[in-house]
């Protein structure tokens, strides 16, 4: 299994500033055929579904805030938040999706400073 | 825009099976991938599995003796079934439905706890 590692478990960021959250992964995720990262990120408020943020790494679903963006290839990549309102308050989740089982990160909890 | 709800028993007795079942409304289910992810209280996600529209699925090993994904076009509707529960079975249980032609879970349901108490 392909493991993921995110960093750091947590998080405090000012309004208005960066965030920046960390994932690796155990082994490449990059598919050389079509050079795509098979790599998705997530957001999750209590009591709600996880929703879908970024994925093939660096590209962002539908109606997601252009603050946030997703960098990085192969083993290590980054979820940057460029301007943190309050309403980001949340867990983070990286998920591979290049091998079954797909395999998730621990999380990464963000919080307003 | 498309809509799931999880359904089934919150409460199953050890060794008993666990069975749930995730109606799609607002669209139809052919020609995406389905999934189902599930999260004990308080911790991360675990990837359970997921179906094709045709019937084909991919199980994770973890859990691949017990687990039985299966979907019902005429319905709109595909269902998890999870054999032999013990107490770490105790999780919210999502189903999830991919995006575009992809199997990355892009649509999640709200989410259904089963407990897994006597």
């Amino acid at each position: 299994d392909i493991v993921m590692t995110q960093s750091p478990d947590s998080l405090t960021v000012s309004l208005g500033e960066r965030a920046t959250i960390n994932c690796k992964s155990s082994q490449s995720v990059l598919y050389s055929s079509n050079n795509n990262n098979y790599l998705a990120w997530y957001q999750q408020k209590p009591g709600q579904p996880p929703k879908l943020l970024i994925y093939w790494a660096s590209t962002r679903e539908s109606g997601v805030p252009d603050r946030f963006s997703g960098s990085g290839s192969g083993t290590d990549f980054t979820l940057t938040i460029s301007s943190l309102q309050a309403e980001d308050v949340a867990l983070y989740y990286c998920q591979q999706y290049y091998s079954t089982p797909y395999t998730f990160g621990q999380g990464t909890k963000l919080e307003i400073k | 825009q498309v809509q799931l709800q999880e359904s089934g028993p919150g409460l199953v007795k050890p060794s008993e099976t666990l069975s749930l079942t995730c109606t799609v409304s607002g669209g139809s289910i052919s020609s995406y991938y389905w999934s189902w992810i599930r999260q004990p209280p308080g911790k991360g996600l675990e990837w359970i599995g997921y179906i094709y529209y045709t019937g084909s699925t991919k199980y994770n090993p973890s859990l691949k003796s017990r687990v039985t994904i299966s979907v019902d076009t005429s319905k709109n509707q595909f269902s998890l079934k999870l054999t032999s529960v013990t107490a770490a079975d105790t999780a919210v249980y999502y189903c999830a439905r991919g995006v575009e032609t992809s199997t990355i879970p892009g649509y999640w349901g709200q989410g259904t706890l089963v407990t897994v108490s006597s």
